[in-house]
């Protein structure tokens, strides 16, 4: 099946860094990669749509500055927290659009983002 | 907006018995409709899908049901193993502007007692 890696799986920084979570799509092209937010036992919220080669579309709330997001190749999407504050801890999940099916959504394995 | 609503949000049985997650949707545009599985610490897994132009689909002990009219679907899970707890997550997704951006249930945690 499809793979989508994502890096790294838990990092802990001190707050007023950066931090930046890579995303692959391993065995297939996506021109959309989806970035998502995760509190516990809560659901999925999206923060941003993110499309090869042109700006990210961001979800209302969701702070453009402080969440960069750069796809600059059909299988790499990244996102950086910028100046990461003890609030941005949280669950990182990625996800990729199989561009072939432009419908089957793979996700990462989520990035756990402690910031002390 | 589509907005999905997903029952339980708990579900707990024995080993051998059958789970059913329920979702609904709103928007009658979806026509795409996944379901993941997510394990604790881990990212969701893609497990099964339906399109709207299929009443049913099965995958060994898992199985979707869809129905248009009703706008609703279920995951039935038959035979279940501890291995099969987890967080399962509904979702329905509509062609917008030619690409398709899913909805999520807020979850079900199925807990399997062996």
């Amino acid at each position: 099946g499809a793979v989508v890696s994502q890096h790294p799986s838990r990092v802990i920084c001190k707050s007023g860094t950066s931090v930046k979570i890579e995303c692959r799509s391993l065995d297939f092209q996506a021109t959309t990669m989806f970035w998502y937010r995760q509190f516990p036992k809560q659901s999925l919220m999206l923060m941003a749509t993110s499309n090869e080669g042109s700006k990210a579309t961001y979800e209302q709330g969701v702070e453009k500055d402080k969440f960069l997001i750069n796809h600059a190749s059909l299988t790499l999407s990244t996102l950086t927290v910028t100046s990461a504050h003890p609030e941005d801890s949280s669950f990182y999940i990625c996800s990729a659009r199989d561009t072939a099916t432009n419908e089957k959504l793979f996700f990462g394995s989520g990035t756990q983002l402690s910031v002390l | 907006g589509e907005n999905v609503e997903q029952h339980p949000s708990t579900l707990s049985v024995q080993e051998g018995d059958s789970a059913v997650i329920k979702c609904t949707y709103s928007d009658s545009a979806s026509n795409y409709f996944p379901w993941y599985k997510q394990e604790l610490g881990k990212g969701p897994q893609l497990i099964i899908d339906i399109r709207s132009n299929v009443g049913e689909k099965k995958d060994q002990r898992i199985a979707v049901t869809l129905n248009k009219t009703a706008k609703h679907f279920s995951l039935h899970i038959t035979e279940t193993q501890p291995e099969d707890s987890a967080v399962y997550f509904c979702a329905a997704s509509a062609a917008s502007g030619g690409s398709y951006i899913p909805t999520f249930g807020r979850g079900t945690s199925l807990i399997v007692h062996p």
